[in-house]
């Protein structure tokens, strides 16, 4: 299957400040990765589409100018949340979906702890 | 858009005994029901899926069967071992995904 890998694994950081997550396909070139956030004890929610050359699409309820996607290249998706608060302090994952099948790769996630 | 239900949120099973988790959806045109496992702080990994045109699936231990008039599919984990703790997440379609169940296998 697919390798992700997510950079960086934790993040402690000051409110006001911005993150960025980095979110690496590192045997696949993925014109499409996904973002989800999951907070403690719940499930995994969508939070964006990241495409590769174009605009994210962003799932209802989020803010796409508080969560900034960027999909420079075919290896490459970040994830910066910006002037982070308490609130936005989760577990960030990306995943990636090889085609022919609708099996996603998860990268082992971003735990992001805003002060 | 999709609401999926997982059920239960908390199980524990004595090693070697068989568990059961059950999710329910609601868009009949989902085809598509992967299972997770998830360990604390841990990446979801893929364990099994399921698609539409099949109504049974098994892999070693672990079966996953469906019901697309009823709209639920459930996971079966049999001769459990300690190593089956974890969180399970069922999914309808990539991106919509059950509220996990949290499966103690006690030795």
């Amino acid at each position: 299957g697919a390798v992700v890998s997510q950079h960086p694994s934790w993040v402690i950081c000051k409110s006001g400040t911005s993150v960025k997550i980095e979110c690496r396909s590192l045997d696949f070139q993925a014109t499409t990765m996904f973002w989800y956030r999951q907070f403690p004890k719940q499930s995994l929610m969508l939070m964006a589409t990241s495409n590769e050359g174009s605009k994210a699409t962003y799932e209802q309820g989020v803010e796409k100018d508080k969560f900034l996607i960027n999909h420079a290249s075919l290896t490459l998706s970040t994830l910066t949340v910006t002037s982070a608060h308490p609130e936005d302090s989760s577990f960030y994952i990306c995943s990636e979906r090889t085609s022919g099948n609708n099996e996603q790769f998860f990268g082992p996630g971003t735990r992001l702890t805003v002060l | 858009g999709e609401n999926v239900e997982q059920h239960p949120s908390t199980l524990s099973v004595q090693e070697g005994d068989s568990a059961v988790i059950k999710c329910t959806y609601s868009d009949s045109a989902s085809n598509y029901f992967p299972w997770y496992k998830q360990e604390l702080g841990k990446r979801p990994q893929l364990i099994i899926d399921i698609r539409s045109n099949v109504g049974e699936k098994k892999d070693q231990r672990i079966a996953v069967t469906l019901n697309k008039t009823a709209k639920h599919f459930s996971l079966h984990i049999t001769e459990t071992q300690p190593e089956d703790s974890a969180v399970y997440f069922c999914a309808a379609g990539q991106f919509y995904f059950g509220t996990g169940t949290s499966l103690t296998v006690i030795p």
